[in-house]
């Protein structure tokens, strides 16, 4: 169906608490990505997978990790949330790189107060 | 600084005019990719990897890589072309950078 999914749409937590964000694609794409994007500065790039368990850093990638175990899944963690984390996460698949195609998921809009 | 610089940041329009909007690089790149936000919302593909000239119903991208700018044409735009415009350049083994986008409104 070519769809990228993200779970869940709204996310509301307190300072000191761990997120998870989860991104699911039904198009065995290899490449998949996690952007932030915040009034003023656009979309940022957290990480970038090439497969499982074949994660890369992106621009801004302090303060979360990642975890792909599947193919289809891309999962994107927030040990000890905090405040200057409150942004909409977007999940992104290719098929292998940049150069083609990016599916985005709708994204998941995280507050943390 | 800004490695892909969008102009104008927005743009208003009557339904029916057209419109240019401009993407430029700061640095060399292989391609490039422009998206559709709408409000609120998920970004979709428009064009990616175009080289040259490439058209999609009312939308024309053209791209001259090696001078490191793109644009995009709309046509007769209608009420439902409203929303962010983003390009996005394409570093190897990277992803992509995005510019802060054009927010464009028509009217009726």
């Amino acid at each position: 169906d070519m769809k990228v999914t993200q779970m869940p749409r709204y996310l509301i937590k307190r300072m000191g608490e761990n997120v998870l964000l989860e991104c699911g694609q039904d198009m065995s794409h290899e490449t998949m990505y996690w952007y932030r994007q915040d009034p003023g500065l656009g979309l940022q790039l957290i990480y970038i997978s090439y497969d499982v368990d074949s994660n890369s850093e992106g621009d801004i990638p302090k303060g979360y990790r990642v975890s792909r175990k599947k193919r289809e899944h891309f999962s994107l963690i927030l040990d000890s949330a905090k405040t200057n984390q409150t942004s909409v996460y977007f999940c992104a698949s290719s098929q292998q790189g940049a150069n083609e195609r990016l599916f985005f998921g709708h994204g998941t809009k995280l507050s943390v107060l | 600084g800004q490695q892909v610089q969008q102009s104008p940041a927005s743009l208003v329009l009557q339904e029916g005019e057209n419109a240019e909007l401009q993407c430029n690089f700061s640095t060399s790149l292989n391609s490039m990719q422009w998206f559709y936000q709408r409000p609120g919302g998920s970004l979709v593909s428009l064009f990616y990897n175009p080289s040259g000239t490439k058209q999609s119903g009312r939308l024309t991208s053209t791209t001259v890589i090696k001078e490191r700018r793109s644009s995009l044409h709309i046509s007769s735009s209608q009420t439902t072309d409203s929303g962010t415009y983003l390009c996005a350049m394409v570093r190897y083994a990277q992803g992509l950078t995005f510019g802060l986008g054009t927010r464009v409104s028509v009217f009726p």
